[in-house]
């Protein structure tokens, strides 16, 4: 089946540090891959979507300049938390779409953010 | 964009039938219904989805109304690894075909 892999799982950093958090669909193409974060006890919000090759489309609220996205392949996209500050620890989920089997999304993982 | 409501929580015993409503009383003619769930921590897990006909697979059923306002997740014979959150999810038509996550039903079965 698809999978879809997330590095790291978790990571610690101090305020105004950036962060980078990697997903990867393992055995499949993915043209789209979506960027996701949890609060405890809430549901996902969708932060972005990302097109591989171009620029990420923001969901309404969320800052571009802030939540930094890159899909430079089919199979690797990457979120930069930039200047994290302690409002950003979440858990962070990716999404990767196989344009071949429709539209259904593969999930990763999660990474779990905490900035101190 | 369609929403979706779910109830915040349900129980129900081990080897019974879990039955968890969705109401997406806003749906449109060529938006899908997702399931999915997510057990703590982890990133959510496909069940199944459906446009309007009654869908089944190995892991449950998934019953539409006719007027497609709301869903029903059937879990057949409940087991305790099937406690979690579970989403129902309108698949959006157009452009990127991102999904809409609902606020989830906790569901907890019992021994």
């Amino acid at each position: 089946g698809a999978v879809v892999s997330q590095h790291p799982s978790w990571v610690i950093c101090k305020s105004g540090t950036s962060v980078k958090i990697e997903c990867r669909s393992l055995d499949f193409q993915a043209t789209t891959m979506f960027w996701y974060r949890q609060f405890p006890k809430q549901s996902l919000m969708l932060m972005a979507t990302s097109n591989e090759g171009s620029k990420a489309t923001y969901e309404q609220g969320v800052e571009k300049d802030k939540f930094l996205i890159n899909h430079a392949s089919l199979t690797l996209s990457t979120l930069t938390v930039t200047s994290a500050h302690p409002e950003d620890s979440s858990f962070y989920i990716c999404s990767a779409r196989d344009y071949t089997s429709g539209y259904e999304q593969f999930f990763g993982p999660g990474t779990r953010l905490t900035v101190l | 964009d369609a929403k979706t409501t779910q109830p915040p929580s349900m129980d129900c015993a081990e080897g019974r039938a879990a039955n968890l409503p969705c109401n997406h009383s806003t749906i449109s003619g060529n938006e899908y219904v997702y399931w999915y769930r997510q057990i703590h921590s982890q990133g959510p897990q496909y069940i199944i989805h459906g446009l309007k006909n009654n869908e089944t697979n190995e892991m449950a059923s998934l019953i539409i109304t006719e007027d497609r306002k709301s869903s029903t997740l059937i879990l057949p014979h409940a087991t305790l690894r099937d406690t979690a959150v579970y989403y129902c999810i309108v698949r959006v038509a157009t452009g990127t075909y991102k999904y809409i996550f609902g606020t989830g039903t906790r569901l907890k079965v019992l021994a």
